[in-house]
Parts: C-alpha cells; sequence; structure tokens
C-alpha cells in the first residue's frame, strides 16, 4: 500500500537552513505529482509546494516562495524540501502527500494520501 | 493569499446533518470545480472525503456530500455519527497556480 514517510525535521534557529524528505514506498513514485503541506502547532493546513512527477514543474506558496525548494529524486523514491533562512512562523508539522492518480496534469488533483509528518521547530 | 472561509465551529446531535461552508472569490472556489474537502482527527493526518467538489473516494461513507454556488462550497453530513467528529477542512486550487485551504471548521457530535 502507499507509504509516505517523512524525515529530516527538528528544532532550529531563525536564518538557518534545514531539508526535509519523504520516503515513498507501495507505488511507481516517477508517476505521480507529490505534495507539501504544513500544519502550525493549533492551527489549520497551509499548502506549501507541488512538483510534477518528472520534477519538471514546480509552484510555491507566496509564503516561501524564493526560499523553499521542492525537489525529487526518483531513483531513491525520495521527495525533498530544501527550506532556507527559515523564519519563526515556519514552525510546523510538514507532511507530504501523494496524488491519487498517475501522470495527471498539475494543479488539479489534490493530495490524497498523507504521511504521519515531521515537525520543524523555528526558534532562537 | 488569505485562507478561504469557514465557519470555526458547527454541531450536531447523532442522527442529523450538518452543513459546513466554504466561501472563497472568483479566482477559487468560482472559477475552478477543483474543490476538496479533508477530515482531521487530533494527532493524525489530514483524510480527503471528497474531491472535485462532490466525488467521494473509495471507502468515504455517502453520508458525506458536497457542493458549490457561485464562490461557496458546502460540505454536508448526514445521518451524524460520533465518529464524525472531527475537524473539516476545504481546499481549492486558485488562479494563481496555488492550493489554498479554509481555516478549518470543528465539528462537534453532541
Amino acid at each position: 500500500q502507499v507509504q509516505l514517510v517523512e524525515s529530516g525535521g527538528g528544532a532550529v534557529q531563525p536564518g538557518r537552513s534545514l531539508r526535509l524528505s519523504c520516503a515513498a514506498s507501495g507505488f511507481s513514485f516517477s508517476t505521480y505529482n507529490m505534495h507539501w503541506v504544513r500544519q502550525a502547532p493549533g492551527k489549520g493546513l497551509e499548502w506549501v509546494a507541488v512538483i510534477s512527477n518528472d520534477g519538471t514543474y514546480k509552484y510555491y506558496a507566496v509564503s516561501v516562495k524564493g526560499r523553499f525548494t521542492i525537489s525529487r529524486d526518483s531513483s531513491k523514491n525520495t521527495l525533498f524540501l530544501q527550506m532556507n533562512s527559515l523564519r519563526t512562523e515556519d514552525t510546523a508539522v510538514y507532511y507530504c502527500a501523494r496524488e491519487e492518480y498517475g501522470f495527471g496534469d498539475l494543479l488539479y488533483q489534490p493530495p490524497h494520501y498523507w504521511g504521519q509528518g515531521t515537525l520543524v521547530s523555528v526558534s532562537s | 493569499q488569505s485562507a478561504l472561509t469557514q465557519p470555526p465551529s458547527v454541531s450536531g446531535s447523532p442522527g442529523q446533518s450538518v452543513t459546513i461552508s466554504c466561501t472563497g472569490t472568483s479566482s477559487d472556489v468560482g472559477t475552478y470545480n477543483r474543490v476538496s474537502w479533508y477530515q482531521q482527527s487530533p494527532g493524525t493526518a489530514p483524510k480527503l472525503i471528497i474531491s472535485e467538489i462532490s466525488n467521494r473516494p473509495s471507502g468515504v461513507p455517502d453520508r458525506f456530500s458536497g457542493s458549490t454556488s457561485g464562490n461557496t462550497a458546502s460540505l454536508t453530513i448526514s445521518g451524524l455519527q460520533a465518529e464524525d467528529e472531527a475537524e473539516y477542512y476545504c481546499s481549492s486550487y486558485t488562479t494563481s497556480s496555488t492550493l489554498l485551504f479554509g481555516g478549518g471548521t470543528k465539528l462537534t457530535v453532541l
């Protein structure tokens, strides 16, 4: 079955960098568009970024554009989120998520299958 | 971009129906049929329960239904059950090539 396991979270100071990983299994990783979505403690969901199945196209939320980079390595079945210039407001649980159907148009299907998330805490 | 607008809370008794609204603009809910709804229980990842306004993924009971009218989407849960108590979020793609979520609605089953 679809499994998504995030890692790389932790405590970091403002202005520093962190790279999150999402290990995918149980499906053909290179077939699906993938998302990152975050949730600040006690707050709602906030979409972060999406990447096309082949890694060609990427879109970002305004709040992270220019600071975060989404990427993928199909040889390792892994999704990444490089987070630079971190701010206190980036503190959240970060989820990776897969769309339901493969080879789908970008910006059409919603995130369907979700991992359990990894916590990023930005504080001085 | 501001989040889609949802009521902070709704409540209902077992067996009743409740409707959660999700108000956006002509740049998101009003333009695309790409409105989805998620259910999230405390400490767990969100679960997709409605996609493309009214489609239920496999395994989601038909007690859950979705609709839209203009810039507002709605999720209706009929025959409320205790297990439906959770936080519910709507989402919509936007003309700015982003995905926007609502602020969330806490459903309490009385």
